[in-house]
């Protein structure tokens, strides 16, 4: 199954600052996903990555908020813009693999805006 | 996709076997059901996946009654190292739009010593 790393692990910002999200997978992958946990919670799909285009944003997430790229079929970024406290959750990166293969997730990335 | 009904929260004693209970009444002929876990400070990890017939892996057993309307996940020896947040998710046969996971609040199992 695909590995998936996120930088940074953890993070500890400050209000109105932006942070960007690295998430790299070992293996070729056909979809990328980005979901938010906030604290207690389950996960929240944020939006679908897709290679070279924009991402397809999931029902009250906006671009301008969590701009995503994927240049390449291993590599995505989340941006969480403008932070606020609100913003404090884990941020997790998952990708589905080649033929019929499993959804598999990183480790996340947990957040926290002071 | 279809949504699922889980207990909040089940406790089991070490070396026992946990039988944890989906209900999936709405589930649709090309929906899978899955079962992720979660345990503290990581990301949901799969366990495992059917369509109708009862599945096993070196993890777990999935057992889906005929009508397909609910399934239980087993963990046959469970472990502290078991004790996890497990989420039952119904997603459709992958196509290119239909990948996404919905995640309910899924049942927090407790192993006990």
């Amino acid at each position: 199954s695909a590995v998936i790393s996120q930088k940074p692990s953890r993070d500890i910002c400050q209000r109105g600052t932006s942070l960007t999200i690295q998430c790299q997978v070992d293996s070729q992958v056909t979809m990328m996903f980005w979901y938010r946990q906030q604290p207690g919670q389950s996960l929240t799909l944020i939006a679908t990555a897709n290679q070279g285009s924009e991402a397809t944003y999931e029902s009250g997430f906006v671009i301008d908020k969590f701009p995503i790229s994927r240049p390449n079929l291993t590599f995505s970024t989340l941006t969480v813009s403008n932070m606020s406290p609100e913003d404090s959750s884990i941020y997790l990166c998952s990708a589905t693999g080649l033929g019929n293969q499993p959804q598999h997730f990183g480790d996340g990335t947990r957040l926290s805006i002071l | 996709d279809a949504k699922t009904t889980q207990p909040t929260s089940m406790d089991c004693a070490e070396g026992r076997a946990a039988n944890l209970p989906c209900n999936h009444s709405t589930i649709s002929g090309n929906e899978y059901v899955y079962w992720y876990r979660q345990i503290h400070s990581q990301g949901p990890q799969y366990i495992i996946h059917g369509l109708k017939n009862n599945e096993t892996n070196e993890m777990a057993s999935l057992i889906i009654t005929e009508d397909r309307k609910s399934s239980t996940l087993i963990l046959p020896h469970a472990t502290l190292r078991d004790t996890a947040v497990y989420y039952c998710i119904v997603r459709a046969i992958r196509s290119y739009n239909t990948d996404k996971l919905i995640f309910g609040t899924g049942t927090r199992l407790q192993v006990f010593p």
